[in-house]
């Protein structure tokens, strides 16, 4: 059965600097998304994308925030200048059109030092 | 905001239904109803959705009042692996809209 997949599992960085997490979604979705979730906290919607643009962001999105889909089969949320509170798991999800469900990944823990 | 309430937990002895209720009393007419589940910090697992008929699938049933302001998700058969905090979730029908988690109803499965 086709899954989202996410790198790294887990990522360790200083404040202030970039990270980069990556997903590569089912293959054939057209639709994708970024979650998060601080520990002990709900999973909260970060970003929407479709047809290399996006499509849907929260305030959590700022612009430290950014997502790019650099080739066609990645996509990839980039913290320019990781802050404490950033924190979390980071999901990606995919879904092949809308209002299509959305399959979510197993999620990336960054921890921010 | 979540659209939804639901208990904040609730427990089940393995191999009874675990029916998790959900109350959407503000749904409106191109809004379905979509259950998920998280198992410890795992993603969350797409479980089931309608709109107003009674829906099932492999994992479980969606039962879904009349007036759509009400419904529970009936795991049959539950496991221990049905242990999970579960997530039902209002969406509209149209456009790319994300879904709203709430927190949830805590399931503990009982052996």
């Amino acid at each position: 059965e086709p899954e989202v997949t996410q790198t790294p599992s887990h990522q360790v960085t200083q404040m202030g600097q970039e990270v980069i997490l990556r997903c590569v979604p089912i293959s054939n979705h057209l639709y994708f998304y970024w979650y998060r979730q601080i520990l002990g906290q709900k999973v909260e919607f970060l970003v929407s994308f479709y047809n290399n643009e996006i499509s849907e962001k929260s305030e959590i999105f700022d612009d430290q925030f950014s997502v790019e889909r650099p080739d066609g089969s990645n996509f990839t949320l980039k913290i320019r200048s990781t802050k404490l509170e950033d924190s979390a798991m980071y999901f990606c999800a995919s879904s092949d059109r809308v209002p299509d469900t959305q399959y979510f990944g197993p999620g990336t823990r960054l921890t921010v030092l | 905001d979540a659209k939804t309430t639901q208990p904040p937990s609730m427990d089940c002895a393995e191999g009874r239904a675990a029916n998790l209720p959900c109350n959407h009393s503000t749904i409106s007419g191109n809004e379905y109803v979509y259950w998920y589940r998280q198992i410890h910090s795992q993603g969350p697992q797409y479980i089931i959705h309608g709109l107003k008929n009674n829906e099932t699938n492999e994992m479980a049933s969606l039962i879904i009042t009349e007036d759509r302001k009400s419904s529970t998700l009936i795991l049959p058969h539950a496991t221990l692996r049905d242990t999970a905090v579960y997530y039902c979730i209002v969406r509209s029908y149209s456009g790319n809209t994300p879904l709203v988690f709430g927190k949830g109803t805590r399931l503990s499965v009982i052996a």
